[in-house]
């Protein structure tokens, strides 16, 4: 019963350093996404992917990278972190069509703590 | 575009009274689902209701139940007999049926609810 799994738990980075989160989801799930979650902002969302191959731009992209070349695995690239990426992110998943309630939750792994220093 | 808007940062109440916590959106669509989720210290995200545009009467969970307006674009959670173990932030969100495209959870900023003994 894995559902969502996020690697690292927590982080540090150095200003300019690049880093991959791992996402992996092992419920077939088409729909995976990306957010950060900072105070008093919500979960925003950077990137999602509604299957293999494809992915898109969410709200606050700049500085992020995704790639989707499995069902399970949706990796997010910071490219040169930046004090501004400090933030928690989650990555989650979903079923890709929602004509039924009972297909519209999103899981989620754990998070990821991130500090850029 | 869609909007979530939840007005009250924090609230605290005594265990065992009941607590309300707001939210309105905004949007033009006439079909969607609403959500409330629940992150607790752990940080993990968990879902705690939904509810679908389309039906009038408002949904329920055990002691968490959602006062649903549809014409005034307000969804409020009401938590009866408030636990300890509510002491969370809870989210309120937004997405539209998810059909031929990808459709995407919208957050509102959060309510950091504290239960006391």
């Amino acid at each position: 019963n894995a559902g969502v799994t996020q690697t690292p738990k927590f982080q540090v980075l150095k200003t300019g350093q690049s880093m991959t989160l791992q996402c992996a989801q092992d419920m077939n799930h088409e729909y995976m996404s990306w957010y950060r979650q900072d105070p008093g902002m919500g979960l925003r969302l950077i990137h999602y992917s509604v299957g293999a191959g494809i992915t898109d731009q969410g709200e606050v992209p700049n500085g992020y990278n995704v790639s989707r070349s499995t069902t399970e695995d949706f990796p997010l690239r910071l490219l040169s972190a930046a004090p501004s990426q400090t933030s928690v992110y989650f990555c989650a998943s979903s079923l890709r069509y929602s004509g039924r309630a009972g297909n519209t939750e999103a899981f989620f792994g754990q998070g990821t703590r991130l500090t850029v220093v | 575009a869609q909007t979530v808007t939840q007005s009250q940062p924090e609230m605290s109440v005594q265990e065992a009274e009941t607590v309300t916590l707001s939210c309105t959106y905004d949007t033009s669509e006439n079909n969607y689902y609403l959500f409330w989720y629940k992150q607790p210290p752990s940080r993990q995200m968990i879902l705690v209701i939904r509810q679908e545009a389309y039906k009038q009467q408002n949904a329920t969970e055990n002691r968490f139940s959602v006062n649903f307006q549809k014409a005034a674009k307000s969804f409020s959670l009401k938590i009866s007999d408030s636990q300890l173990g509510d002491t969370a932030m809870y989210f309120c969100a937004f997405m539209k049926p998810r059909y031929s495209s990808a459709s995407k959870i919208i957050f509102g900023s959060g309510t950091r609810l504290s239960i006391r003994p």
